[in-house]
């Protein structure tokens, strides 16, 4: 089946922890990009990266961190220098039209 | 930032009924999209309406853009109760770093009561 995973589901962090959430998609597609949703909210671009080892900052992506050395895979890692990360985090591919993983939810405990 | 705003924020409306939704947002854009995210979810894509195009139909969906009012409508007729969902827009730019990247609204929360 094609299409874009993220795991885990679920994440619990412990402050001052540095976690890392996966994405993998075999879609072929170029561009990847993260998210971060809120209660309530719609969805906040953290980084997104059009090619393998390139990557762009989205609206708020201090305190994150991301690599792209494969074409499949574009991993996010939430570092303790971001104070508030208990969120949704979602994963996208495309270039115009997005397709989404279904989600990691972190906590902070 | 041209984040789009969504109206309503809520809707409730009877199986069999038409749940419309509004979008504006503040710049120049290259395409509008509409995605749909049930509670807890991935977001699903629905529709993608271009810049030149003033209406677009997909199902019982129905997408207007009016661009001289920087808005956008989706129409669902003929409602179901697995419609329930919140309904995004998004707005892509065209050309350079910007391209395919989205900026969503807040959304519009729908349910469809049986």
């Amino acid at each position: 089946d094609g299409g874009i995973t993220q795991s885990p589901k679920y994440l619990f962090r412990k402050e001052g922890q540095n976690v890392t959430l996966s994405c993998e998609q075999n879609l072929n597609h170029d561009a990847m990009y993260w998210y971060r949703q809120d209660p309530g909210q719609g969805l906040r671009l953290i980084y997104y990266s059009q090619i393998v080892n390139d990557f762009q900052k989205g609206d708020i992506a201090e305190g994150y961190s991301v690599s792209r050395e494969k074409k499949e895979s574009f991993p996010l890692t939430v570092t303790s220098a971001q104070k508030n990360p208990t969120a949704f985090y979602l994963c996208a591919s495309g270039m115009t039209e997005q397709f989404f993983g279904p989600g990691t939810r972190l906590t902070v405990l | 930032s041209q984040q789009g705003e969504e109206d309503p924020q809520a809707l409730s409306i009877q199986e069999g009924e038409n749940a419309t939704m509004n979008c504006s947002y503040k710049t120049s854009i290259n395409n509008l999209q509409w995605y749909r995210q049930n509670s807890g979810r991935g977001l699903v894509h629905l529709i993608l309406i271009r810049s030149n195009e003033r209406e677009k139909h997909s199902g019982r969906l129905r997408v207007t853009l009016d661009t001289s009012k920087k808005s956008s409508s989706l129409l669902i007729t003929a409602s179901r109760a697995a419609d329930t969902a919140s309904y995004f827009c998004a707005t892509g730019l065209a050309g350079g770093t910007s391209y395919g990247k989205l900026t969503f609204g807040q959304g519009t929360i729908l349910t469809v009561h049986p």
